[in-house]
């Protein structure tokens, strides 16, 4: 069965400095991977996703991720945070071809930027 | 762009008592889920829907719940005898096919049990 591991579960950084957030996740077959964030009383945004191809992913509000198969990894990064990227960040895996490909979140980093 | 609708945003109801969330899925989309978010912790999956029956299910979800389509639109979550710890946020999500992700989330319900 597939997980999913954010071992940060919260990153303060200030405003305006780069910022990464730890994904690793754990399958025996290929998936698919994906960043949501989840802003204070809402409901799950989604970032970007992986399903194949590039390994780099660019998504919305200036967000990217690298996908690393040989680290089973899909950091998020942002070269340069705002205050309104003030959020939690879930990572999620779906194994592909099996099932029918329900989601597996990690338990969250929490972004706190301070100005 | 289509969305997934959910109502109520917030139920609030008495322990014992039976409870029904409700999900409109974007209209021509196959796959149904429903996720459950206790306070402060991380997204959980409950139940996948296929071709009008459940195709997978977690151990939160025992007999206690249940889910169906009665009329081919609306996607409903029941949970029969309500617990304290059934409090949560619960998310709606449908998904094309399999070859077009991601899947796509309603809002939430906020269920609060007293």
């Amino acid at each position: 069965a597939q997980s999913v591991t954010q071992l940060d579960s919260q990153v303060p950084v200030f405003e305006e400095a780069p910022v990464e957030l730890r994904c690793n996740y754990s399958s025996s077959v290929s998936v698919y991977l994906f960043w949501y964030v989840q802003y204070p009383n809402q409901g799950l945004q989604l970032l970007l996703k992986y399903l194949s191809g590039s390994t780099l992913v660019k998504g919305i509000n200036g967000f990217e991720a690298e996908f690393n198969k040989s680290q089973t990894s899909f950091h998020l990064r942002k070269p340069s945070v705002h205050i309104s990227d003030t959020a939690e960040y879930f990572c999620a895996v779906s194994e592909l071809n099996t099932g029918f490909q329900k989601l597996v979140f990690g338990t969250g980093t929490r972004l706190l930027v301070s100005p | 762009e289509p969305e997934v609708t959910q109502t109520p945003s917030h139920q609030v109801t008495q322990m014992g008592q039976e409870v029904i969330l409700r999900c409109v899925p974007i209209s021509n989309h196959l796959y149904f889920y429903w996720y459950r978010q206790i306070l402060g912790q991380k997204v959980e999956f409950l139940v996948s829907f296929y071709n009008n029956e459940i195709s997978e299910k977690s151990e939160i979800f025992d007999d206690q719940f249940s889910v169906e389509r009665p009329d081919g639109s609306n996607f409903t979550l029941k949970i029969r005898s309500t617990k304290l710890e059934d409090s949560a946020m619960y998310f709606c999500a449908t998904l094309l096919d399999r070859d077009n992700q991601p899947q796509h989330f309603g809002d939430g319900t906020r269920l609060s049990i007293l």
